[in-house]
Parts: C-alpha cells; sequence; structure tokens
C-alpha cells in the first residue's frame, strides 16, 4: 500500500514553454502533498506544501507565480512549470501523507526528471 | 535556525558493518526518519524513530537519542546495492521535514 506516482518520469520542454507534472496517491486519500526539487549531489528542497481545496504554502525563495500547485482532490495534486528556463532542469519529486499534521511517514513519488533546452 | 549534520561521504567494503551519524538541531522534535536514495530516483523509506533507543529491521538499525539531538543508521552485512545516498529528515514542531544534504555511502568489494 501507499503507493504514490508521478507522471511524466521525464519531460523535455523548450526554453520558455509551460510543463505540467502530476502526482497521484494510488491507495490512501493524501490530505497534504509536497513538492520537491533536487539538483545534481544535493538534497531534497521543499518547494511547496499543499493542502487539498487550499491555496500551497510555498517556501522561502520560490516563486508562486511560476511554479503553479493546484491540489484539487485529495488522490491528485500537479505542478506546473510556467515559462520554463534552462535553470529549471532538476528532478522535481513530490511525497504525500495519509492521515493529518500528526501523521509521521511521507511516500515519496519517482520522481519527474525535467530538462529544459 | 534548524540544522541537520551527516557526513558527506563514508566508505565501506562489502559485508562489513558502517554507521552513519546525524545531529539535529531543530524547533521542537516529532520523529526523525532515515531514507535511503539510489542516484536517479527518489528517496525510499528506512525507518522512523521517536523514542529513543534502537529500532532493528533486518540488516538495518536506527538509534536516537533525543538528549543529545542525535541518530545513527547502523547497516550490517553491506551489500554493493546499498550503495547509495541515506539522507536523516527531522519533523519539526509544525510537522514539516528537515532535511539533512545526505551521505553517500560507496561499497567496495
Amino acid at each position: 500500500g501507499a503507493v504514490v506516482s508521478q507522471h511524466p518520469s521525464w519531460v523535455i520542454c523548450k526554453s520558455g514553454t509551460s510543463v505540467k507534472i502530476e502526482c497521484r496517491s494510488l491507495d490512501f486519500q493524501a490530505t497534504t502533498m509536497f513538492w520537491y526539487r533536487q539538483f545534481p549531489k544535493q538534497s531534497l528542497m521543499l518547494m511547496a506544501t499543499s493542502n487539498e481545496g487550499s491555496k500551497a504554502t510555498y517556501e522561502q525563495g520560490v516563486e508562486k507565480d511560476k511554479f503553479l500547485i493546484n491540489h484539487a482532490s485529495l488522490t491528485l495534486s500537479t505542478l506546473t512549470v510556467t515559462s520554463a528556463h534552462p535553470e529549471d532542469s532538476s528532478f522535481y519529486i513530490c511525497s504525500a501523507k495519509e492521515g493529518g499534521l500528526g501523521s509521521s511517514e511521507q511516500y515519496f513519488g519517482p520522481g519527474t526528471r525535467l530538462t529544459v533546452t | 535556525g534548524q540544522n541537520i549534520d551527516q557526513p558527506t561521504e563514508m566508505t565501506a567494503t562489502e559485508g562489513a558493518i558502517v554507521q552513519i551519524n546525524c545531529t539535529y538541531q531543530t524547533s521542537g522534535f516529532n520523529g526523525l526518519f532515515w531514507y535511503q536514495q539510489h542516484a536517479g530516483e527518489a528517496p525510499t523509506f528506512l525507518s522512523y524513530n521517536v523514542l529513543d533507543g534502537l529500532e532493528e529491521k533486518g540488516r538495518f538499525s536506527s538509534f536516537l537519542s533525543r538528549s543529545k539531538g542525535y541518530s545513527y543508521l547502523l547497516l550490517k552485512e553491506l551489500q554493493m546495492k546499498d550503495s547509495a545516498s541515506y539522507l536523516c529528515a527531522v519533523s519539526d514542531s509544525n510537522y514539516q521535514l528537515i532535511w539533512g544534504a545526505g551521505t553517500k555511502l560507496i561499497i567496495k568489494p
């Protein structure tokens, strides 16, 4: 149980275009989903936290107008990278929590590798 | 500020034992996690400690001392497939995960 999927697993796009990444909890309801970014040889960096039906909370330094997050249902959150630039090329990973604030484990999706040319 | 420290890289021999340490300073504590991450893949859950002591799970064990702000991950009978990065993460007072930079473990035959 507790499986999280991401789609696509990798994507190449041209500079200036937008890319949407989906994160789904397949066998549980995710009240909270997290979006991370990871550059090569670096640790995970939390970008934003999203709760179903409400606006995402962005970490300092993350542009909310550039990284649009929608958590429309208890099983789906999307991250849209708008007007992508080469410096946005990274490994984007989502994770999901099953319960409320006090629940412990985050379940990670397999990640999406974005390359902007 | 909040801080998680772990060694950048460690090397060990196949079949041996290795201990990866993690020290933390966070605003509040709601548990400590260890994750394994192979290159190019997402992290996978290894262990969770919220009370002091040792949690054993097969070849992997994790220890926590809350008074010392210290944890370690112990890997026994090392296999080549254990070559990966090991991430220490602490859940703070807001249940946000604070991540360490990860320890790259290299296993040599």
